[in-house]
């Protein structure tokens, strides 16, 4: 069965250093999205992607971030001054079409920044 | 208030007990996604709803839309101990496929 494949599982890093999340949408998929949990929190949306441009984002998606499909598989998002508060489970998700498809998560990058 | 609430919080019922889950928006809902999560881990697709009334099945698990398209129940039929998880709604507000999530239920299921 075709799944959303994040990588790597868990990134520790230091305050202030650049991180990059990898996901592999599923392969028929257009529309690609990032969202995170702080742990114990809700699971909020970042930004969605298609056509290579961000098509929503919301207010936690601030200049520290970006996202890009350097290829036709990949999917990254890229933090470029990580803090604190930014250590969290990143969750790529992606679908088919815009509107009533089904979403699918990926297994989450666990990102803990010291 | 909050756009998307979940009740209950957290539960714990007999293995081979029924459940029922919901969740209820303040605001008229596009579109309503069921998910399970364990802890720490990613999300897995249940079901999707779109329309008010409509109602889907997989295995023992149940959801439904109310016609108003405010709330939606999930509905688990003889419990496991495999159901046991946390279960999160996620609402399609604006046909963009971006969903709000609720504060998820906790689910235990004692064997």
């Amino acid at each position: 069965e075709p799944e959303v494949t994040q990588t790597p599982s868990h990134q520790v890093t230091q305050m202030g250093q650049e991180v990059i999340l990898r996901c592999v949408p599923i392969s028929n998929h257009l529309y690609f999205y990032w969202y995170r949990q702080i742990l114990g929190q809700k699971v909020e949306f970042l930004v969605s992607f298609y056509n290579n441009e961000i098509s929503e984002k919301s207010e936690i998606f601030d200049d520290q971030f970006s996202v890009e499909r350097p290829d036709g598989s990949n999917f990254t998002l890229k933090i470029r001054s990580t803090k604190l508060e930014d250590s969290a489970m990143y969750f790529c998700a992606s679908t088919t079409g815009q509107i009533n498809t089904e979403a699918f998560f990926g297994q989450g990058t666990r990102l803990t920044v010291v | 208030s909050q756009e998307l609430e979940q009740s209950p919080q957290s539960l714990i019922v007999q293995e081979g007990k029924n459940l029922t889950i919901n969740c209820t928006s303040s605001k008229t809902l596009y579109g309503l996604y069921w998910y399970k999560q364990k802890y720490g881990e990613g999300l897995i697709f249940l079901m999707m709803l779109q329309k008010g009334g409509e109602e889907k099945s997989h295995e023992k698990i149940t959801a439904k839309l109310d016609e108003k398209k405010q709330q939606s129940s999930l509905h688990i039929t003889a419990s496991q101990p495999s159901h046991a998880g946390i279960y999160l709604c996620g609402a399609d507000y604006n046909a963009g496929n971006m969903l709000t999530f609720g504060g998820g239920t906790r689910l235990m299921v004692k064997p």
